[in-house]
């Protein structure tokens, strides 16, 4: 079935260090990949996302590229922020899930940035 | 953006006894909700994904008879979790799908049973 394997954290930058938190997918076909941010006490929100090979899914200075060949999309910020701490997902939605399509979320990475 | 709420935030509860645990989409209709569970430093694992006026359709693995899923209107789904025990405490989080195919979260329910 799919699968998400995400690097494990906690991951501690200092503010403005440049940030990469890896993650590699198995699934049948092309899926949709996804990055969800989840804040402390609050819910998953959709970070950014790409729905076919070498699409660049961009938002708040955050990047990942979707890359077939190694079946990766990374997530990458230049310059991290101290508001930028909180728990990474990674995601795929299968193309085989009939009509639910459900999310696969990897583990989860715990990002602290110090001031 | 939308907007999902879970209700209790956190439960403490004695074994034996049952939980229910609510999700609502506060400004949209959500024709399908999903619910997940997450372990520490572990994924979120599906549950099971309910649709508005049908019985809800579970993963493999989880008992539907101890996990009831209710999704009564466009708005409202619940978990109740029946005859709970200490090996359910986990953290619950529910998912609200748009008829456009946009999924928002919840922020999550802790439950603790002891």
């Amino acid at each position: 079935g799919d699968s998400v394997t995400q690097m494990e954290g906690p991951v501690t930058l200092s503010e403005e260090a440049f940030l990469t938190i890896n993650c590699t997918y198995t699934a049948t076909g092309y899926p949709s990949l996804f990055w969800y941010v989840q804040y402390p006490g609050e819910g998953l929100q959709l970070l950014l996302k790409a729905t076919k090979a070498d699409d660049k899914g961009s938002n708040k200075g955050f990047e990942a590229t979707y890359r077939k060949e190694t079946t990766s999309f990374h997530l990458e910020k230049g310059s991290v922020q101290v508001s930028d701490s909180a728990v990474y997902f990674c995601a795929l939605k299968g193309i085989s899930s009939g009509s639910a399509r459900q999310l696969t979320f990897g583990s989860g990475t715990q990002l602290t940035v110090l001031p | 953006g939308a907007v999902v709420s879970q209700h209790p935030s956190r439960v403490i509860c004695k074994s034996g006894t049952s939980v229910k645990i609510e999700c609502r989409s506060l400004d949209f209709q959500a024709t399908t909700m999903f619910w997940y569970r997450q372990f520490p430093k572990q994924s979120l694992m599906l549950m099971a994904t309910s649709n508005e006026g049908s019985k809800a359709t579970y993963e493999q693995g989880v008992e539907k008879d101890k996990f009831l899923i209710n999704h009564a209107s466009l708005t409202l789904s619940t978990l109740t979790v029946t005859s709970a025990h200490p090996e359910d405490s986990s953290f619950y989080i529910c998912s609200a799908r748009t008829s456009g195919g946009e999924q928002y979260f919840g922020p999550g329910t802790r439950l603790t049973v002891t």
